[in-house]
């Protein structure tokens, strides 16, 4: 069973745009939510991350939203480059306990120049 | 370089063979995690250490895995025995536990490739 679910599977994006991902989860005993950037035969390289005490978290053109009632997080990436495509993971980890990461399944994101 | 290094970055291993892998955590990092991924996934939680105490192991860990963390500094996880179905690349990360959940760093992974 998939604890976090990720949407789009893939993304094209025009230079210059706003790229969206979105992530939605049931258990509410999570507590830690980051979003990772993935290059091919790279590991994942942490990109910004965010507790549920806050709505939102921005960290230069990365920008995380989180809805606690919703059960739902999203990244925006504006001004996107051609250098942001990669795959994006958004991630969960519970409270009080070893703080496994549960991943989503990625989004391939594509900046067309 | 003072990021997660795993060695090697590749192997390409007959099956039923044995493969050991090797992670080197930042150094004041306690905690020290597996994770498998495969193609078009994202990385599933094998298992952790803090120090040197394996703390928790997924159900994904049959018993032909085994990972250790002697003295509490690198990692060595071993796959016995291998299957194809072991390809995939195995990341391992560490983090610096403290009261609430903190970042974990990757490391760049090691390719498996089981023919």
């Amino acid at each position: 069973q998939q604890q976090v679910k990720q949407s789009p599977q893939s993304l094209i994006v025009q230079k210059g745009g706003i790229s969206i991902i979105n992530c939605a989860y049931e258990n509410t005993a999570f507590d830690y939510f980051p979003w990772y950037q993935q290059f091919p035969g790279k590991g994942p390289a942490l990109l910004i991350a965010i507790r549920p005490d806050v709505s939102e978290k921005k960290e230069g053109r990365f920008t995380i939203s989180f809805n606690k009632s919703a059960k739902q997080f999203s990244l925006h990436i504006m001004d996107s480059q051609p250098g942001d495509s990669a795959t994006y993971f958004c991630a969960a980890s519970p409270r009080n306990t070893g703080n496994q990461f549960y991943f989503g399944t990625g989004t391939s994101l594509t900046v067309i120049p | 370089d003072t990021g997660v290094s795993q060695n090697p970055r590749h192997k390409i291993t007959k099956r039923g063979q044995n493969v050991t892998f090797r992670c080197d955590p930042i150094s004041e990092h306690n905690r020290l995690y597996w994770y498998r991924q495969t193609l078009g996934q994202g990385p599933e939680f094998l298992t952790y250490f803090q120090n040197e105490a394996q703390l928790e192991k997924s159900r994904l860990l049959s018993d032909r895995f085994s990972a250790e963390r002697p003295k509490g500094s690198f990692s060595t996880l071993e796959i016995q025995r291998t299957e194809q179905g072991d390809s995939a690349m195995y990341l391992c990360a560490s983090s610096h536990h403290r009261d609430r959940t903190t970042e974990q760093y990757f490391g760049p992974g090691t390719r498996l490739t089981v023919t």
